[in-house]
């Protein structure tokens, strides 16, 4: 099975700290991607990275950047975190060469900016 | 990517069929119908997906109409354990993000 992990299930920081958030993937996934979810928005993409050291800004990207240094390994950072990123922070990663879009997704992390 | 029409919620008995409709009226010849579920306090899951011909897995079903409007997800024997949200998303291939709605809370009850 493919395993996305990341590493925290619940974070609380306060504003103006700078926050990182990680992700792993086990499956030799090309793909990325960092969703952020909200009541009544649904799930909006941050981020996304096709391959190492590629990045793509997403339809949210302010106040986030992000690192892909290792092919597994997908970072979100938050560089100086407000309350209005408050919200669950959800990683993904994709088989490039089969086409479709299935996107395996990780359990999430639930941060709060105090 | 084309926008999905879901109902908000459905009820199904435990050990029953569940039946999802989505409708996708604006739905292109390149882009496919993903069906995704998202338990409570979890990342969604990959079901099934299709593009014309109905598709089944070990998960559920999809059937798609002829003129690929409309699609129904069939979880033939439904448990309590697939209470979830269930997004309907039309994609292309080459799609990148997921567009997800608000999907349908579906609810099994014993």
């Amino acid at each position: 099975d493919v395993k996305v992990t990341q590493s925290s299930r619940y974070l609380v920081k306060r504003t103006g700290e700078k926050v990182f958030l990680e992700c792993v993937q086990d499956m030799d996934h090309e793909n990325m991607f960092w969703y952020r979810q909200d009541p009544g928005l649904g799930l909006r993409l941050i981020y996304f990275s096709y391959d190492v050291k590629m990045k793509e800004k997403g339809d949210i990207p302010e106040g986030y950047s992000v690192s892909r240094e290792k092919k597994e390994r997908f970072s979100l950072i938050l560089e100086s975190a407000s309350t209005n990123q408050t919200s669950m922070y959800l990683c993904a990663s994709r088989l490039r060469e089969n086409g479709h879009n299935e996107q395996f997704f990780g359990p999430g992390t639930r941060l709060t900016v105090l | 990517d084309a926008k999905t029409t879901q109902p908000t919620s459905m009820d199904c008995a435990e050990g029953r069929a569940a039946n999802l409709p989505c409708n996708h009226s604006t739905i292109s010849g390149n882009e496919y119908v993903y069906w995704y579920r998202q338990i409570h306090s979890q990342g969604p899951q990959y079901i099934i997906h299709g593009l014309k011909n109905n598709e089944t897995n070990e998960m559920a079903s999809l059937i798609i109409t002829e003129d690929r409007k409309s699609s129904t997800l069939i979880l033939p024997h439904a448990t309590l354990r697939d209470t979830a949200v269930y997004y309907c998303i039309v994609s292309n291939q080459a799609g990148t993000a997921l567009i997800f709605g608000k999907g349908t809370t579906l609810s099994v009850s014993s």
